[in-house]
């Protein structure tokens, strides 16, 4: 079986300040990660993943996420939080030669304060 | 990665009737998936639904509520019959994205109401 642990319903973060988002992960096997991120009203847009080869991935709008695997992690980082990055964000996971569809987190809603 | 478009964007229902929620991928794909996304909750998927061949239905979810047709490589849609307040939810979809087919691409989601 697998599953995605996102222990903070919600991350408040200062404009220009450094964000985290948590997510940790079990799975049998090697791991594929993701993160997508829902603004309001809209369905869920594609930021990242890791499937293999460095730890540090880089994705859209400034995102990063490092995978960790003694610590079954893969945190989003962000150097510098704007506003608009107020979204809620979904971690994801699937195992490499498992089930095709991957099992989504309960989700961490992020608000950057001006 | 993969373009998706969904109908319509939201619908207000009434109790006992039905709604088909269509969508549309840009390339072909051999699996589109239905997910349900209740208010403030994570996503829960409904069923894969594949070209050729029955729905494959998740734990809790029955063809007679949630029928899905697959027509085509690029279109899905999903009915949601006999509504009932408990059924207003985000609807979306998703599909693989290009011939790699690690990661998933979602529709922007069919918002419905039931009154």
């Amino acid at each position: 079986a697998q599953s995605v642990a996102q222990p903070e319903d919600q991350v408040n973060v200062a404009e220009g300040n450094p964000l985290t988002v948590k997510c940790t992960y079990s799975v049998s096997g090697n791991p594929y990660l993701f993160w997508y991120v829902q603004y309001p009203n809209r369905g869920l847009q594609f930021l990242l993943k890791y499937i293999t080869g460095d730890n540090l991935v880089k994705g859209s709008y400034g995102f990063e996420a490092e995978f960790n695997k003694s610590q079954t992690s893969f945190h989003l980082k962000k150097p510098s939080a704007l506003v608009s990055d107020s979204a809620l964000y979904f971690c994801a996971v699937r195992a490499s030669g498992g089930s095709y569809i991957p099992t989504f987190g309960r989700g961490t809603s992020l608000i950057v304060h001006p | 990665s993969a373009v998706i478009s969904q109908k319509p964007s939201r619908d207000i229902c009434q109790r006992g009737t039905s709604l088909t929620i269509q969508c549309q991928v840009d390339s072909q794909v051999t699996m589109m998936f239905w997910y349900r996304q209740q208010p403030g909750q994570s996503l829960t998927l409904i069923a894969t639904a594949n070209q050729g061949s029955e729905a494959t239905y998740e734990s809790g979810f029955v063809i007679d509520k949630f029928p899905i047709s697959r027509p085509n490589l690029t279109f899905s849609t999903l009915t949601v019959s006999n509504m009932s307040p408990e059924d207003s939810s985000i609807y979306l979809c998703s599909a693989p994205g290009g011939p790699s087919t690690d990661t998933q691409y979602f529709g922007p989601g069919t918002r419905l109401t039931v009154l």
